[in-house]
């Protein structure tokens, strides 16, 4: 069984600064993978970042990053320079294998983006 | 444009009527599913197919039915609705893994359903 805790219902951060998203989860499965989804107003779940369980080097896209703490069992997200368009749902995510593909979602993070 | 089609955006329904949510995708996925999205409950997984013919339940499979006749398409029906069923349902897909990493789902637009 695989499952994800996001302890944070809902964050705000100020215009250009920065912000991180909590995220841990637990697995047996020694190779697995971790995946942070934005949820807009739009309701459209957009993939923001993968990290691939083996890979010790942390996932950056623009100005998202991971911090990857395999030990742990920890995946936060790190926003930088945050933009009004950031505002959304965040939900951190597993797939630890199995025939039935299935990701395991978080409750999910409420982000606001104050100007 | 290519990816994951839902219809309806939107729909009512009354308790006890039927009807199906519609799902596309023009991607060649093998994998297709049904999640649905509740307040404070994340995504929870409905129903799964991993190819044309073969279809398995999710963690929450009751009062929902499947078929996957077609590599392409992937209905939810839903029996007879009932009020625990308004939420936001949410079509995905995924190359099923053959060797190559596992990249995540593309989801579909979402259909928000309220049973009255």
């Amino acid at each position: 069984a695989q499952t994800v805790t996001q302890s944070q219902p809902e964050m705000s951060v100020q215009e250009a600064e920065t912000v991180t998203l909590s995220c841990t989860y637990d697995t047996s499965e020694s190779d697995y993978y971790l995946f942070w989804y934005k949820q807009p107003p739009s309701r459209q779940m957009i993939l923001v970042i993968r990290q691939e369980a083996y890979k010790q080097q942390n996932a950056t896209e623009n100005r998202f990053s991971v911090n990857f703490q395999k030990a742990a069992k920890s995946f936060s997200l790190k926003i930088s320079d945050s933009q009004l368009g950031d505002a959304a749902m965040y939900f951190c995510a597993i797939y630890s294998g199995g025939s039935n593909y299935k990701l395991t979602f978080g409750k999910g993070t409420l982000l606001t983006v104050n100007p | 444009n290519a990816g994951v089609t839902q219809t309806p955006k939107f729909q009512v329904l009354k308790t006890g009527q039927s009807m199906t949510l519609q799902c596309a995708q023009d991607m060649n996925h093998e994998y297709m599913s049904w999640y649905r999205q509740d307040p404070g409950m994340g995504l929870r997984l409905i129903h799964y197919s991993v190819g044309a013919g073969i279809t398995d339940q999710g963690e929450v499979p009751n009062g929902y039915n499947v078929s996957r006749s077609t590599t392409e398409d992937f209905p939810l029906r839903l029996l007879s609705a009932a009020p625990s069923q308004t939420s936001v349902y949410f079509c995905a897909s995924s190359p099923t893994l053959s060797g190559t990493p596992f990249r995540g789902y593309t989801f579909g637009s979402g259909t928000r359903l309220t049973v009255v």
